[in-house]
Parts: C-alpha cells; sequence; structure tokens
C-alpha cells in the first residue's frame, strides 16, 4: 500500500529565505507525483506535476525534483515572501490505482516578514 | 469564473440527519472525484465517477451515495450523519488522457461540514 509522508510537519523561515520542503512514498511504481498549496479555508491548487519519466520541473520561484528510485521529491521554493505561507501538499498516483491521489499530510509554511 | 464549484461551503448540522453537497466543474472534463479531509488535515479519496460511471469506490460507509446526473456534476449525499463525519469535503477534477500520467486534477474550494 503507497504511503506519503511529508516531513517537517511545519516550517517558519524569516523572509527572503530559502524553503525546502521533503516528500517521500514507499512504492516507486507511479505514474506522477504533484505539489499543491493549500491556503486556510481554501481549496487545493496544484503547483507543479512530475511525470515518472521526469527529474524535475520548475515554476517561477518552484522548482521540484524527483527521484523515483529512492521514493523521494524536494520542493525548493526560492527568495521565500510572506506569500508563500500556507500548507504545502504533495501526492502520488500509483500505477495500481488508476487515476487515485495519495496525499502526504502536508507542511505548514509560514514566511516572516 | 470558477473551475469547480461546491455548494454550500459551510454546513451544520445535527446528528442523524441526512444532507447534500453538490460540486459542478466548467472545465469540460470527464473525470470527477470527492475527497475527504480530516482534522488531521489528510486528504483521502472516496470516490470518482468517469462519464458518469462509478470507477472508484474506497471502503466509504454506505451512508455516502455519490450521483452523477451528468460529466460536469457530482453530488455526494449523506444519509445518517455521524459525529465522524464532520471533516471537509473537496470535489476534484480531471481530464483522463491517453498517457497516463499527465493529468492535473482541479480542486473545490471545499465544503466544511460540522455535525453536532
Amino acid at each position: 500500500k503507497q504511503e506519503v509522508t511529508q516531513i517537517p510537519a511545519a516550517l517558519s523561515v524569516p523572509e527572503g529565505e530559502n524553503l525546502v520542503l521533503n516528500c517521500s512514498f514507499t512504492d516507486s511504481a507511479i505514474y506522477n507525483l504533484q505539489w499543491f498549496r493549500q491556503d486556510p479555508g481554501k481549496g487545493l491548487t496544484s503547483l507543479l506535476l512530475i511525470q515518472s519519466s521526469q527529474r524535475e520541473q520548475t515554476s517561477g520561484r518552484l522548482n521540484a525534483s524527483l527521484d523515483k528510485s529512492s521514493g523521494r521529491s524536494t520542493l525548493y521554493i526560492a527568495a521565500s515572501q510572506p506569500g508563500d505561507s500556507a500548507t504545502y501538499l504533495c501526492a502520488v498516483t500509483p500505477k495500481a490505482a488508476g487515476n487515485k491521489l495519495t496525499f502526504g499530510g502536508g507542511t505548514r509554511v509560514l514566511v516572516k516578514p | 469564473d470558477t473551475a469547480v464549484s461546491q455548494t454550500p461551503k459551510y454546513l451544520v448540522t445535527q446528528m442523524g440527519n441526512d444532507k447534500s453537497i453538490k460540486c459542478e466543474q466548467n472545465l469540460g472534463h470527464d473525470t470527477m472525484y470527492w475527497y475527504k479531509q480530516d482534522s488531521k488535515k489528510f486528504l483521502k479519496i472516496m470516490f470518482s465517477y468517469n462519464n458518469k460511471e462509478l470507477i472508484i469506490n474506497e471502503t466509504v460507509p454506505n451512508r455516502f451515495s455519490p450521483k452523477s446526473p451528468d460529466k460536469a456534476h457530482l453530488n455526494l449525499h449523506i444519509n445518517s450523519l455521524e459525529l465522524g463525519d464532520s471533516a471537509v469535503y473537496f470535489c476534484a477534477s480531471s481530464q483522463v488522457l491517453r498517457l497516463a500520467g499527465q493529468e492535473t486534477q482541479y480542486f473545490g474550494p471545499g465544503t466544511r461540514l460540522l455535525v453536532l
């Protein structure tokens, strides 16, 4: 059974510092891995999708890497801003489960001005 | 223009009541989902419909019954509500592509259900 873990559960950094969020998964047979952002009281917004054949994806200040063999992904957010404060969730689509996303518990990020 | 919308946004009700949550997507997607986010913030899939057909049904109590009148709508009806049903329920949609692994799911804003 696929399990997704995110460490740390919470992170607080001063503005301008780079953020590093970790995600690990137990079964490497996945179609893709996605990073989402969730703001309090809001839905999820997809940030990056990395297909299983890819090593990384970049969008603006965000960069996500994927090491499928070791079951790890890292989301880097460069030069953090207070507006980056949110909960970041990673999710994998296991090959054995069709299009069913399996989520980690999230990392709650606070960027202090 | 809201891509995936849910109603109501908040729902407070008594134990034993029956309630429904509605979801609509205007993205032209063929697949819709219901997720439950518990108090510990873990998101877990409940159901998935593709072209109005049920394709994923996680071990959810049969008090929960999804209904998809058409591709753009997936409603969730809950009978005999229990305290443990209190959670945030998210609807999502995606377009299944020929090459698996490329779909992004788009989420609604969530419905916060509180059972007293």
